[in-house]
């Protein structure tokens, strides 16, 4: 079946600094790919996706190239503000049939400090 | 647009009590999600509707969680008897299709003593 593998957390950053969370992913044929967000007490919401192979996903400021070879998908920000402490889930979308719902990693959560 | 309603935000019940949470997705979409996020974990799909026929409900526990999705607009989901394990939050999501994207409500806290 299909899996998400995300780099444990908390990941804690200084303000500024470079951010990188590791997302590699088993699944049959081309699945789409999604980086989801929770801020604190907020709902789930979408940060960016990709849906084929060497897309790129971007979104304020964070961006993740979809990786077939490697089969990765990893976040990076080139500088984090305080405001971007939350949970980051990466997610995928199975490539075949009706059934679509997503399958998340396990989530990172990253706090940064001023 | 309205996002996605849930109901209750919060329930505490006692094990072996029964419990129903409530969602109203975002008017149109024909596809309705049901996630389970415990603590510390990733969300887990439970079931999934297309108007009101189940497509995938591979991942619910049946025995105990039942859903339904009358004329294909809000939906309910039950757990009866609740066990302490699944003291969770129970996410409603609502999409018009792959393409477009999924649509997260704020989620019900469940917490089973």
């Amino acid at each position: 079946g299909n899996s998400v593998t995300q780099m444990e957390g908390p990941v804690t950053l200084s303000e500024e600094a470079f951010l990188t969370i590791n997302c590699t992913y088993t699944a049959t044929g081309y699945p789409s790919l999604f980086w989801y967000v929770q801020y604190p007490g907020e709902g789930l919401q979408l940060l960016l996706k990709a849906t084929k192979a060497d897309d790129k996903g971007s979104n304020k400021g964070f961006e993740a190239t979809y990786r077939k070879e490697t089969t990765s998908f990893h976040l990076e920000k080139g500088s984090v503000q305080v405001s971007d402490s939350a949970v980051y889930f990466c997610a995928l979308i199975g490539s075949g049939g009706g059934a679509d719902g997503l399958t998340f990693g396990k989530g990172t959560h990253l706090i940064i400090q001023p | 647009e309205a996002g996605v309603a849930q109901s209750p935000r919060y329930k505490i019940i006692e094990k072996r009590q029964s419990v129903a949470f409530w969602c109203n997705p975002i008017s149109g979409h024909a596809t309705l999600y049901w996630y389970q996020q415990i603590l510390g974990q990733g969300p887990k799909l439970l079931i999934q509707f297309q108007n009101n026929g189940v497509v995938d409900d591979s991942q619910l526990p049946k025995d105990r969680f039942s859903a339904e999705r009358l004329k294909g607009v809000d939906s309910t989901l039950k757990i009866q008897p609740a066990k302490l394990e699944d003291s969770a939050v129970y996410l409603c999501a609502s999409s018009s299709g792959r393409a477009a994207g999924y649509t997260f409500g704020s989620g019900t806290r469940l917490t089973v003593v």
